[in-house]
């Protein structure tokens, strides 16, 4: 079982570009988590999908922040256009169906805006 | 919000020491979860433990878990080098959602 897996594991970019991050939950998993980890705020859950419906989305901080699951295995978390201030580690997690909501952690993307 | 808050926010400890970790929380839960954390790495789950579960053990790992005091515990013991790492509580809720709130985590050092 080759786990959640992230693209890329790195991204920079400049303030105002269009970054996607991508995310292939574990097979079988019906739920999809993205989070974002900062040293001031922590884990911050952004939004969340059961069976590629977003469920809530009430911790996307603005509209510059979007995502979409377009299928059971895959996973885009865009951000359009980027500032300084998103710069982050961003996390993808899984879940598989009935269970007590344990969640399987991909590597994280760290992105970086300049 | 963040609800679970971990204590300390780090620790230091030589090989072959316990460390104690504690983890505090706001509201009812289903479950505590533990999660650890190495450096540049995901999250790993750890363990879990139920809202009617006092203790529970998984090789060198103790959880507790005191839901009248609204407070659990991570006990890791004969540490190891290996085990150095930032380690999280995380809740879910009564509410019904499969969500996890996490805490802001505990460093742990452990010097050979």
């Amino acid at each position: 079982d080759a786990g959640v897996i992230q693209s890329p594991r790195h991204e920079v970019t400049e303030m105002g570009q269009e970054v996607t991050l991508r995310c292939k939950p574990i097979s079988g998993h019906d739920y999809l988590f993205w989070y974002r980890q900062t040293m001031m705020r922590g884990l911050e859950l952004l939004i969340y999908f059961n069976n590629n419906v977003p469920i809530d989305d009430s911790g996307m901080p603005e509209d510059r922040f979007s995502a979409k699951m377009p299928n059971a295995s895959f996973s885009t978390l865009k951000i359009q256009p980027s500032e300084p201030r998103d710069s982050a580690v961003y996390f993808c997690a899984s879940s598989p169906p009935r269970s007590s909501y344990e969640q399987y952690f991909g590597p994280g993307t760290r992105l970086t805006v300049t | 919000s963040q609800q679970g808050e971990e204590d300390p926010q780090a620790l230091s400890i030589q090989e072959g020491e316990n460390a104690t970790m504690n983890c505090s929380y706001k509201t009812s839960i289903n479950n505590l979860q533990w999660y650890r954390q190495n450096s540049g790495r995901g999250l790993v789950h750890l363990i879990l433990i139920r809202s009617n579960e006092r203790e529970k053990h998984s090789g060198r790992l103790r959880v507790t878990l005191d839901t009248s005091k609204k407070s659990s515990s991570l006990l890791i013991t004969a540490s190891r080098a290996a085990d150095t790492a930032s380690y999280f509580c995380a809740t879910v809720h009564n509410s019904g959602y499969s969500t996890l709130t996490f805490g802001k985590g505990t460093m742990l050092l452990v010097s050979p």
